[in-house]
């Protein structure tokens, strides 16, 4: 099945810094999104990005599907962005209404 | 428009019983898939539900069911619950739009996290 690979695994950063995750993807994709799940465990969507590029404040997201990634940019980053980072991808002629997950990074932001 | 509800948010069950799950999907959606997320396994497809046919299956033992209703709420059941079956369960719908331009962003609920002691 399609790979999912996030980096880094962990990233620590001081309030106001700026970070790139990573989202690799062994296989084309139908519907690639990121999420961010609160410490309730809900995901929040932020982005819908099977391709190209979207910027939702200090946040922004680029996909370039021919070379299977995708990456999320944070800038000026604040201590409420932390928490755990996921990318999920649905296959190009996979199962409908199922996403693959990476493992997530973990994001901390210290004041 | 309401997001995704899902009740009971908590649960505490012990082996061998059986739980159901609720799902009440964004209105106007048609597809509900479920997933469970465990710190070891992290986030895994468990099914997906559409105009109540079950369309896709994860990799899941039997126990594990799910059903879809007219309005497009789903539950989800688990029998003889083990220990293992601990996690956060989380439900997610869409429009499932399939036209000349695919759309399938999928919206999450807060998820019902089950203890089995």
């Amino acid at each position: 099945g399609i790979q999912v690979e996030q980096s880094p695994p962990d990233l620590i950063l001081q309030e106001g810094a700026n970070s790139t995750l990573r989202c690799n993807f062994s296989d084309s994709v139908n519907n690639l999104q990121w999420f961010h799940q609160n410490p309730w465990g809900q995901l929040i969507n932020l982005f819908y990005i099977p391709s190209g590029t979207k910027q939702n404040g200090r946040l922004s997201a680029t996909t370039v599907a021919t070379e299977r990634y995708s990456l999320l940019y944070i800038s000026s980053s604040q201590t409420t962005d932390s928490g755990v980072y996921f990318c999920a991808v649905e296959r190009n002629g996979g199962s409908q209404g199922n996403l693959i997950f990476g493992k997530g990074t973990k994001l901390s932001v210290k004041p | 428009k309401a997001g995704v509800t899902q009740t009971p948010r908590y649960l505490i069950k012990t082996r061998g019983q059986q739980v159901t799950l609720s799902c009440s999907p964004i209105s106007g959606h048609r597809s509900v898939s479920w997933y469970q997320q465990t710190p070891g396994q992290g986030l895994q497809f468990l099914f997906e539900y559409f105009s109540e046919t079950q369309r896709n299956k994860g990799n899941f033992p039997g126990r594990f069911s799910g059903r879809q209703f007219s309005n497009s709420r789903s539950e989800m059941n688990v029998s003889t619950l083990e220990l293992g079956d601990s996690a956060l369960y989380l439900c997610a719908s869409s429009l499932a739009l399939r036209t000349v331009i695919s759309y399938n962003e999928q919206f999450f609920g807060p998820g019902t996290r089950l203890t089995v002691l």
